[in-house]
């Protein structure tokens, strides 16, 4: 199986600040990384796909890097309501797995 | 519109069994492969089950021998049969789509997930 490794855990952050968030996976994916935004009690919400590309309607702060074994989640300028829990995932076999999460709180 | 609606979650004793569902519309569940993935309370997201468009099914260790995944094409619904539970399978459970999908591999990570069932299972 492939392990995704995430950091940091955790995040403390203000509004406006850019803020980067990493992933590792244990072998090659290729570009199959994808990146999720997660509230409290809500389903997960599918940031970016194929490593950088936009999903629909999420905001153009919202980008991403990466190929082979390392990622980057990067959010230019923080505005409130990012402040969630962040999560990757390879869609390259299965089992698919993800990272463990990075939580992004307000500083 | 696309939208995924899960049902079935409940209270249940360890060794008993449950059957999730997840109703689609506005895309054909067949044509895509469709997952469960759970989330326990406090803790990460972790996939169960995927079946693939063309009828293949895959289990995460934990559940494999317990869990079933199902589709009903003609009622373009997902299901998750989960037998012999054990505590541990406490979780809310999702389930979700990707697309774009050859030989394993999907282009589109989840986009479309339901809004999740709790499951509980307890004495």
């Amino acid at each position: 199986d492939i392990q995704m490794t995430q950091s940091p855990s955790s995040l403390s952050a203000s509004v406006g600040d850019r803020v980067t968030i990493t992933c590792r996976a244990s072998q090659s994916i290729s570009s199959y990384l994808n990146w999720y935004q997660q509230k409290p009690g809500k389903a997960p919400k599918l940031l970016i796909y194929a490593t950088s590309s936009l999903q629909s309607g999420v905001p153009s702060r919202f980008s991403g890097s990466g190929s082979g074994t390392d990622f980057t989640l990067i959010i230019s300028s923080l505005q409130p309501e990012d402040f969630a829990t962040y999560y990757c995932q390879q869609s390259y076999s299965t089992p698919r797995t993800f990272g463990q999460g990075t939580k992004l709180e307000i500083k | 519109e696309v939208q995924l609606v899960e049902s079935g979650g409940g209270l249940i004793q360890p060794g008993g069994s449950l059957r999730l569902s997840c109703a689609a519309s506005g895309f054909t569940v067949s044509s895509n492969y469709m997952s469960w993935v759970r989330q326990a309370p406090g803790k990460g997201l972790e996939w169960v089950s995927v079946i693939y468009s063309g009828g293949s099914t895959y289990y995460a260790d934990s559940v494999k021998g317990r869990f079933t995944i199902s589709r009903d094409n003609s009622k373009n619904t997902l299901y998750l049969q989960m037998n012999s539970l054990r505590a541990e399978d406490t979780a809310v459970y999702y389930c979700a789509r990707e697309r774009s999908c050859s030989g394993g591999s999907c282009y589109s990570g989840f986009d479309y997930w339901g809004q999740g069932t709790l499951v509980t299972v307890s004495s």
